[in-house]
């Protein structure tokens, strides 16, 4: 089965950096996954990472490291508009067509 | 990406009928899912909709409460029987266009049951 774990709620400032962390336990993984959901709206893709290491993509990056069973989200140059939930989610086994195995999320507030 | 259409957006309805939800995806996906997300929760699959067979359902759900069609690789619907006010949700429509890919979600449909 799947574990996924990550902080309910965080709160930054405008302009500051924040980190979001997910931690998993798997018994096999075939990627991870972050979205983002506004409230009322559904989840949109930011970033996925299969092996080790930073992807970054503008304001997003995202880390991986399988052997820890851990991920975070970096959030640069927070505006106001980041505030919503960051999803993360794992992909497992058998394979690429798996679907996706969500956290709860982490209510993220950005404030002035 | 994929242009995911669902409807309806969202519906009222009374305790014991059935709503059925579509989704119609503008290209031909490889995989196509349907979630459910409760009032302040994440997301958790109910089933993954087959082409052309019965649908794989999650340990919690069970056809005759969700009974989904997926007749050709654009389109698939799920039914919500005889509903419930445990059922009132979001449910959300998501495909997979190609493997190892990045799922993709429709804006989901909002269910209230009085």
């Amino acid at each position: 089965g799947q574990n996924i774990d990550q902080p309910t709620e965080m709160t930054a400032t405008e302009g500051a950096i924040v980190q979001i962390n997910c931690t998993y336990q798997t018994s096999g993984f075939n990627g991870l996954f972050w979205y983002q959901q506004h409230a009322g709206e559904a989840p949109t893709f930011l970033s996925y990472n299969v092996l080790d290491g930073l992807e970054e993509k503008g304001r997003f990056s995202s880390f991986l490291s399988r052997s820890k069973g851990y991920s975070y989200l970096l959030l640069k140059e927070l505006q106001m508009k980041d505030s919503a939930s960051y999803l993360c989610a794992v992909r497992p086994p058998p394979g690429g067509n798996t679907p996706l195995v969500f956290g709860k999320g982490t209510r993220l507030s950005v404030i002035a | 990406s994929a242009v995911i259409s669902q409807k309806p957006s969202r519906d009222i309805c009374q305790r014991g009928t059935s709503l059925t939800i579509q989704c119609q995806v503008d290209s031909q996906v490889t995989m196509m899912f349907w979630y459910r997300q409760q009032p302040g929760q994440s997301l958790t699959l109910i089933a993954t909709a087959n082409q052309g067979s019965e649908a794989t359902y999650e340990s919690g759900f069970v056809i005759d409460k969700f009974p989904i069609s997926r007749p050709n690789l654009t389109f698939s619907t799920l039914t919500v029987s005889n509903m419930s006010p445990e059922d009132s949700s979001i449910y959300l429509c998501s495909v997979l266009l190609d493997s190892n890919q990045p799922q993709h979600f429709g804006d989901g449909t909002r269910l209230s049951i009085l």
